[in-house]
């Protein structure tokens, strides 16, 4: 099974920093990975596809980047509703697989 | 409006069996792969199983293999997951999304396998 490693674990960052996630495929994966905000008791919402393709109404301080085994998700103004834990998922190859998550909170 | 509301979830003994159930409306069923996958309390998420529109094709995750099998119903805009012998580990919240994109998700429904 191809394992994504995504790091940091945990980040804490101040409202306009900059911050940036990255998630890397045990296996070169093209750019089959999506990214997925989760907050809370609440089902996760799908912000990038292809690994840089924006869904339909997530804000474009939101962009992915990245192809073969290394992929980025950044937001480029941190805003306090962003509070949320990240994952990606590699959907190149079943078994499909989830990276450990990212949880992003305000300073 | 696209809608995707599971059921089916509850409180079970290691060892039983528990049948989910997802209702699907507002898009055409049919021709979407379809997923089901879960979250343990304060853990990530985790991939359980997928299928394919006409139902040719079903993965697993390996640890729920031969335990567990993912059905569909065109005619009734239902996807299906059947957890036999299920432990303790199997406790999550399970949803249902459209594979085909990800762009849905149900609100998911609470399994505790527990004595």
């Amino acid at each position: 099974a191809i394992q994504l490693t995504q790091s940091p674990s945990s980040l804490s960052a101040s409202v306009g920093d900059r911050v940036t996630i990255t998630c890397r495929a045990s296996q070169g994966i093209s750019s089959a990975v999506a990214w997925y905000q989760q907050k809370p008791g609440k089902a996760p919402k799908l912000l990038i596809y292809d690994a840089s393709s924006l869904e339909g109404g997530v804000p474009s301080r939101f962009s992915g980047s990245g192809s073969g085994t290394d992929f980025t998700l950044s937001i480029s103004s941190l805003q306090p509703e962003d509070c949320a834990t990240y994952y990606c998922q590699q959907v190149h190859d079943y078994p499909l697989t989830f990276g450990g998550g990212t949880k992003v909170a305000i300073k | 409006e696209v809608q995707l509301v599971e059921s089916g979830g509850g409180l079970v003994k290691p060892g039983g069996s528990l049948r989910l159930s997802c209702a699907a409306s507002g898009f055409t069923f049919s021709p979407h792969s379809m997923e089901w996958v879960r979250q343990a309390p304060g853990k990530g998420l985790e991939w359980v199983s997928s299928i394919s529109g006409s139902s040719t094709y079903t993965y697993y995750t390996d640890s729920v293999k031969g335990r567990f099998t993912i059905s569909r119903d065109n005619a009734k805009n239902s996807l299906y997951l059947q957890m036999n012998s299920l432990r303790a580990e199997d406790t999550a919240v399970y949803y249902c999304a459209r594979e085909t994109d990800g762009r849905y998700w149900g609100q998911g429904t609470l399994v505790t396998v527990s004595s």
